[in-house]
């Protein structure tokens, strides 16, 4: 399968910071890349959607100006956590969309980023 | 209702059972299928993908009914590695690789 790498992998920061967190496809082109939040035993819930060279569309309930987007290239995607609060603790993980023949898309994850704010 | 649905479990079985995981799907229009794994505290793998009326691969074999909106997974001689989560996930109806998640099924192999 294809290969996604996520940076960092586990981070600790304090209350009121910024976290940035990358998304990389490593062996293909991405123009569409996703971000999912999980909690303890619930299941990944979607973010946003991160289209390269435009603005991301977030799910409803996702706060645009606390979870920044960019897109820049077609290999990476990065979220901006800012100002974290303890809330914000999860795991978030990245996928990058692969377009397949006959329009089908297959989607590969990374590893996730756990994120603990103090 | 959920747009994508699954017994939560968890499944209990020995090694060597066979064991069949289902799901469905509320949007008719969903056009793409897939059973992902979970390990514990890591990021989902894709274990299988399911373009037609199903498909075989090892041990696994997925099915797919888009009549009854249903997806199966069966694991025929179950390992001890096979213990994980498995999420039944569609795309949605827009032609942008969205997935939706079931909130997967707990699996537990014991020896």
């Amino acid at each position: 399968g294809a290969v996604v790498s996520q940076h960092p992998s586990r981070v600790i920061c304090k209350s009121g910071t910024s976290v940035k967190i990358e998304c990389r496809s490593l062996d293909f082109q991405a123009t569409t890349m996703f971000w999912y939040r999980q909690f303890p035993k619930q299941s990944l819930m979607l973010m946003a959607t991160s289209n390269e060279g435009s603005k991301a569309t977030y799910e409803q309930g996702v706060e645009k100006d606390k979870f920044l987007i960019n897109h820049a290239s077609l290999t990476l995607s990065t979220l901006t956590v800012t100002s974290a609060h303890p809330e914000d603790s999860s795991f978030y993980i990245c996928s990058a969309s692969r377009r397949l023949a006959g329009g089908y898309y297959e989607q590969y994850f990374g590893p996730g980023t756990r994120l603990t704010v103090t | 209702r959920k747009e994508v649905e699954q017994d939560p479990g968890p499944f209990n079985v020995p090694e060597g059972a066979t064991v069949a995981f289902n799901c469905t799907y509320s949007n008719s229009a969903s056009q793409s299928f897939f059973w992902y794994r979970q390990d514990c505290r890591k990021e989902p793998k894709l274990l299988m993908s399911v373009y037609s009326s199903g498909n075989e691969d090892g041990r696994f074999t997925a099915q797919l009914n888009r009549a009854s909106q249903y997806i199966s997974l069966l694991i025929r001689d179950s390992k001890l590695s096979d213990s994980a989560t498995y999420l039944c996930v569609v795309t949605g109806s827009s032609n942008t690789g969205k997935l939706i998640f079931g909130q997967g099924t707990t699996l537990q192999v014991k020896p």
